[in-house]
């Protein structure tokens, strides 16, 4: 395993529930990020957060919701999704300093919107 | 603006034969290339990756990448496919503008025959 963690590993939901995706890191690393895999579409980059801070937004819906209390932990609440949300949520993290460090996957939460 | 094409979406290769997944890329400044592997219910593993220096990069599992600049290209190699190496690949590219964004390709299944 690549020391990235997401629980749950899979969850189905109403559009009506709110519900929220863990990620934890055990690499020492300091930048985190969120993911959206979808069948047949290129990964979309979805949030950004470098030693606690979120400096990308890739314009993602306000259902939406992160969450970084440190930089070994981050969260990805959803509340009255879609479903069109359906899909593998992805968190990665990296070094952080220079942007020529690859990024360390976890294994997903696969999400389905009913 | 930073984008990957992987104009493939299968590779059929015989087990034992060289393959070779394709991926170009454009970038403002120069990039920094990844190529990355994703087997089925798991997260994407590393592979290798393109900062500076040789041309040839070469990584995990007996892969190797050729970066080509005046073709914007990275394909990625590997000179006896495995029936093990059967799985979906992904090509990554970041600008050096310091941004820690990727951006993916949309992926390239890879079925190798035995």
């Amino acid at each position: 395993e690549t020391g990235v963690t997401q629980t749950p590993r899979h969850l189905v939901m109403g559009m009506t529930n709110k519900k929220s995706l863990k990620c934890e890191q055990h690499l020492g690393h300091n930048a985190m990020y969120w993911y959206k895999q979808s069948a047949k579409k290129p990964l979309e980059l979805m949030f950004v957060y470098n030693f606690k801070e979120q400096t990308e937004n890739n314009s993602v819906p306000s259902r939406f919701s992160p969450e970084c209390p440190n930089s070994s932990h981050l969260f990805l609440h959803l509340h009255t999704l879609q479903p069109e949300d359906s899909a593998l949520y992805l968190c990665a993290s990296s070094p952080g300093g220079a942007g020529d460090n690859e990024q360390f996957f976890g294994p997903g939460t696969r999400l389905t919107v009913l | 603006a930073q984008s990957v094409a992987q104009p493939e979406d299968q590779v059929n290769v015989a087990e034992g034969n060289p393959l070779t997944v394709k991926c170009t890329y454009s970038v403002s400044g120069n990039p920094y290339l990844f190529w990355y592997v994703q087997y089925p219910n798991r997260g994407l593993q590393f592979l290798l990756k393109y900062i500076t220096g040789d041309n040839l990069v070469k990584g995990s599992y007996g892969f190797e990448a050729e970066f080509n600049k005046s073709q914007t290209s990275f394909h990625l190699k590997k000179p006896s496919a495995l029936v093990s190496d059967s799985a979906l690949y992904f090509c990554a590219v970041r600008d050096d503008t310091g941004r820690r964004a990727l951006t993916f390709g949309s992926g390239t299944r890879l079925q190798v025959q035995p």
